[in-house]
């Protein structure tokens, strides 16, 4: 399973547009990329997942260049309730894949 | 719709003691897993259940831990006898059986956390 890389921390504040990059240099053919958000005191919620290119639903972007070596988390608008640890994951997207978190990027949203 | 549930949401017991962790998956979800957080680690995979099988039990720690899924429906998870380094969040997570090549999004529960003394 893929490495990934990514700040241990980011501070925003509101209205501001976050861009949380991550990279997985040994990224696999068969690899999606994958980004979970965790509140205090709750589970890891998914949020977006992508193969290759760009990747928009209500909550976020996700952009992955070509190569595929790293991908970007996009928030727009951010807003104190997305304050939170954001989380790249890297792996094959199976319909048994377990999920290996890495540390994860705090994000302090300020107002 | 339900989302994952766990019981009870914290407990508190002596090393050497046994403790029992519930989880109750999203009606229909198939795949189980479950994944702890010991204090300054990162999430790591405990398990994983299809139905009532185990699939993949490579994270678990010992043979301290004891995960069931009788009848596939939900989980137990028992640790006997607990230890110091067993305290942490244990987190369930389930998601449906999907197609091979299909993203399978797991859905996790808000977490036990698990103290001993």
């Amino acid at each position: 399973l893929a490495k990934t890389t990514q700040p241990i921390s980011m501070d925003s504040y509101e209205g501001q547009e976050v861009n949380i990059t991550c990279s997985h240099n040994n990224i696999a053919t068969n690899d999606y990329i994958t980004w979970y958000q965790q509140f205090p005191s709750q589970g890891p919620r998914f949020i977006i997942q992508g193969y290759k290119t760009k990747v928009t639903n209500e909550v976020a972007s996700l952009f992955i260049p070509a190569d595929r070596k790293s991908s970007t988390l996009s928030l727009p608008r951010v807003s104190l309730s997305d304050t939170a640890v954001y989380y790249c994951l890297v792996g094959y997207g199976g319909a048994t894949n377990k999920l290996i978190f890495g540390t994860g990027t705090l994000l302090a949203v300020q107002p | 719709e339900a989302g994952v549930t766990q019981f009870p949401s914290h407990s508190v017991i002596e090393k050497g003691q046994t403790v029992t962790l519930r989880c109750d998956p999203i009606s229909g979800h198939d795949n189980l897993y479950w994944y702890r957080r010991v204090m300054g680690k990162e999430i790591k995979f405990l398990l994983h259940f299809v139905k009532e099988s185990k699939q993949d039990e490579s994270g678990m720690p010992n043979n301290r831990f004891l995960a069931e899924r009788t009848g596939g429906t939900y989980s137990t998870l028992k640790v006997q006898p607990a230890e110091l380094e067993d305290s942490g969040v244990y987190f369930c997570a389930s998601s449906q059986v999907t197609s091979s090549g299909t993203y399978n999004e797991q859905f996790f529960g808000p977490g036990t956390r698990l103290t001993v003394l």
